[in-house]
């Protein structure tokens, strides 16, 4: 149980356009994600909260206008990344708690390569 | 502030070679503290949750032991498929998100 999906695993686009990451919660049903970025050899840093009908909550010097997330269920949460640029190249990682559990369930990851 | 500082950065051991991995932490109210594993290019792999001092929790190989200030993660005659990296985070009171540590990097050697 409790396992989360991401998609796509890869991803490659050019500077100035946009980029959806989808994060799914497979068999368990989760009001609260959690989107983080993580650059090589460093740890995971929280960019926001997404919340299930209602807006997210985003980290000091997290830009929301740029990282768009929607909760448009109790099982997908969706990060986009607008107008990208080759700094937003980085690895995104979404997590979900099950309910009545304090840890988070990790999605394996997207990779954002922008050129 | 929340503060989660883990060493050492990388170790390597051998087959075999028991070792500990330290997670030394400042929390304003500690609601719990997680070990992960992360394999390169994966999301992070939940290990353990502990929540009060000497408290300790096994797996296989792997036991972790909580005090007051830091967190151990002993591993017992280690594999190399035992080699990733390993996370600590830690969650406030009051809080529903995770605050990692940059991880220790074991590599087992045959």
């Amino acid at each position: 149980g409790a396992v989360v999906s991401q998609h796509p695993s890869r991803v490659i686009c050019k500077s100035g356009t946009s980029v959806k990451i989808e994060c799914r919660s497979l068999d368990f049903q989760a009001t609260t994600m959690f989107w983080y970025r993580q650059f090589p050899k460093k740890s995971l840093m929280l960019m926001a909260t997404s919340n299930e009908g209602s807006k997210a909550t985003y980290e000091q010097g997290v830009e929301k206008d740029k990282f768009l997330i929607n909760h448009a269920s109790l099982t997908l949460s969706t990060l986009t990344v607008t107008s990208a640029h080759p700094e937003d190249s980085s690895f995104y990682i979404c997590s979900a708690p099950q309910a009545g559990r304090d840890e988070q369930f990790f999605g394996p990851g997207t990779r954002l390569t922008v050129l | 502030e929340d503060q989660v500082t883990q060493s050492p950065e990388a170790l390597r051991l051998q087959e075999g070679e028991s070792s500990s991995l330290n997670c030394s932490y400042t929390v304003s109210g500690l609601r719990g503290l997680f070990w992960y594993r992360q394999d390169p290019g994966k999301g992070p792999e939940f290990l353990f949750t502990l929540y009060s001092a000497g408290e300790e929790k096994e797996k296989e190989r792997l036991k972790a032991t909580l005090t007051k200030k830091e967190s151990f993660l002993h591993i017992t005659a280690p594999k190399p498929e035992d080699s990733a990296t390993y996370l600590c985070a830690v969650q406030a009171s009051g809080a529903n998100n995770l605050f990692f540590g940059t991880g220790t990097r074991l590599t087992v050697i045959p």
